[in-house]
């Protein structure tokens, strides 16, 4: 079983709607985690922390964390063509692993106008 | 813009030659790290650093080997190059390895693309 895992996609989702990003993980003690947008050709980029159960809001982006489940999801509203990306979940290792984040493969996501 | 600078951005070169790829900071952050991204893998960690001259493995580190003689510089060297390693370098740097909060927040370098052939 892989540590972060993604559903790969591609994810379709039409201009306006909600689009859900869902990511799993398999070490209980994680407590830190990540959504990263990387456009193609560019750097993943920091879009959301989340270190609590329940939701983060940030604009038109949620996070939402149920650690007894292991389970982590993005919701992107109102979703627009420039939200076109991969999205990656990442995971922080814990204590004593030198801080590193374990990633998932990422999630493609493609807003269609 | 988290002052990371990765070096060169492109670079093609031979089976069997060593490569050097340079992460610059200018933050004074202490935690350093290179991972590698390829189709269908995502990002894996190669090594990392948690301070000058502190490096440790990551998971995929055969046939890498990494340098940190000053804060601001991670150097990440190929000790000869195969085609297997053609990939998309990425540093990193981050403001702590605490288990929770904003310092375990990890931020990226524009990157560098390898190829071997």
């Amino acid at each position: 079983q892989k540590e972060v895992e993604q559903n790969s996609g591609p994810l379709s989702v039409p201009e306006g709607a909600i689009a859900s990003l869902n990511c799993t993980y398999s070490d209980r003690v994680s407590q830190s985690f990540f959504w990263y947008r990387q456009y193609s050709g560019k750097s993943p980029e920091l879009i959301m922390s989340i270190y609590s159960n329940g939701d983060k809001e940030d604009g038109r982006f949620t996070a939402q964390l149920n650690k007894a489940s292991q389970y982590v999801s993005l919701l992107i509203r109102d979703s627009q063509p420039s939200d076109s990306a991969t999205y990656l979940c990442a995971v922080n290792a814990p204590y004593n692993q030198g801080g590193k984040l374990i990633f998932g493969q990422g999630t493609e996501l493609s807003v269609k106008p | 813009d988290a002052g990371i600078t990765q070096s060169p951005r492109h670079k093609v070169t031979e089976t069997g030659t060593p490569v050097t790829l340079r992460c610059h900071q200018t933050e004074n952050h202490r935690y350093m790290y290179w991972y590698r991204q390829d189709p269908g893998h995502g990002l894996r960690l190669i090594h990392y650093s948690y301070g000058v001259k502190d490096t440790d493995k990551g998971e995929v580190s055969d046939g890498y080997s990494v340098s940190r003689s000053k804060t601001e510089d991670f150097l990440l060297t190929l000790e000869s190059a195969t085609s297997s390693q053609t990939s998309v370098y990425f540093c990193a740097i981050k403001f702590g390895t605490g288990v929770i909060g904003p310092n375990t927040e990890a931020f990226f370098g524009q990157g560098t693309r390898l190829t071997v052939v």
